[in-house]
């Protein structure tokens, strides 16, 4: 199985900015798809498991799709706050048990 | 409390002394998962458990690395002759159902190791 990728690797945004980012993942046998928020000196956060292809989930300003057939996710923030700022982790999960990480996109938000 | 515990959370040794890290799940949490990262880098896999069975550990690096959850709740990750490439974050996560449900995994707030 071939890397996750996420891009960008790090993005910079002003506060009330709206954006996204990219997860790309091998669609072979794929099970479900995690995102993680993972703040500093903090564990990571689990945000939304999507498992159907055309899967859209929501959480407050941040929200997620998922096309399985073309193998990306794609997340969400509307509005950025200063508090949003930290690593967001992708992982597929595959129907061999295999859990695969992308290395995140590490978000910062200026006031 | 009433997260993923690990610890100790820093551990400091000399090449080639074994350390244990330790890690305590949600309490009834059925899957326990064992993650690598290297500085810059996403977590990578390790191992799981399934209550106390290993169900997978192809992503231990080297037979040098094992792992253990005896009683099916409290694991341990040991490193036997540690290595300068050994040292890398270690991050532990347990989820209620079995391993291929699609619950989220919650995680510990890792053990970095450093190899002097």
């Amino acid at each position: 199985i071939l890397n996750v990728e996420q891009s960008p690797q790090s993005l910079h945004v002003q506060e009330g900015d709206s954006t996204n980012f990219t997860c790309s993942f091998p669609s072979s046998n794929f099970y479900a798809l995690h995102w993680y928020r993972w703040e500093t000196a903090k564990s990571p956060e689990a945000l939304f498991v999507m498992t159907l292809n055309g899967d859209e989930k929501k959480k407050g300003r941040i929200s997620a799709t998922l096309n399985t057939k073309e193998g990306y996710s794609y997340l969400y923030i509307k509005g950025s706050q200063p508090e949003d700022s930290a690593t967001y982790l992708c992982a597929s999960r595959y129907n061999n048990n295999d859990m695969r990480f992308g290395a995140g996109t590490r978000l910062t938000v200026k006031p | 409390g009433a997260g993923v515990s690990q610890s100790p959370r820093y551990k400091v040794a000399k090449r080639g002394q074994d350390v244990a890290l330790r890690c305590d799940p949600i309490s009834g949490h059925v899957s326990l998962f064992w993650y690598q990262q290297a500085l810059g880098q996403g977590p990578e896999f390790l191992t799981y458990f399934q209550n106390e069975a290993q169900l997978d550990k192809s992503g231990l690096p080297s037979d040098r690395f094992f792992a253990e959850r005896p009683e099916g709740s409290v694991s341990t990750l040991k490193i036997q002759r540690t290595q300068q490439e050994d040292s890398a974050v270690y991050l532990c996560a347990s989820s209620l159902g079995p391993v291929l449900g699609n619950q989220p995994q919650h995680f510990g707030d890792g053990t970095r190791l450093s190899i002097l």
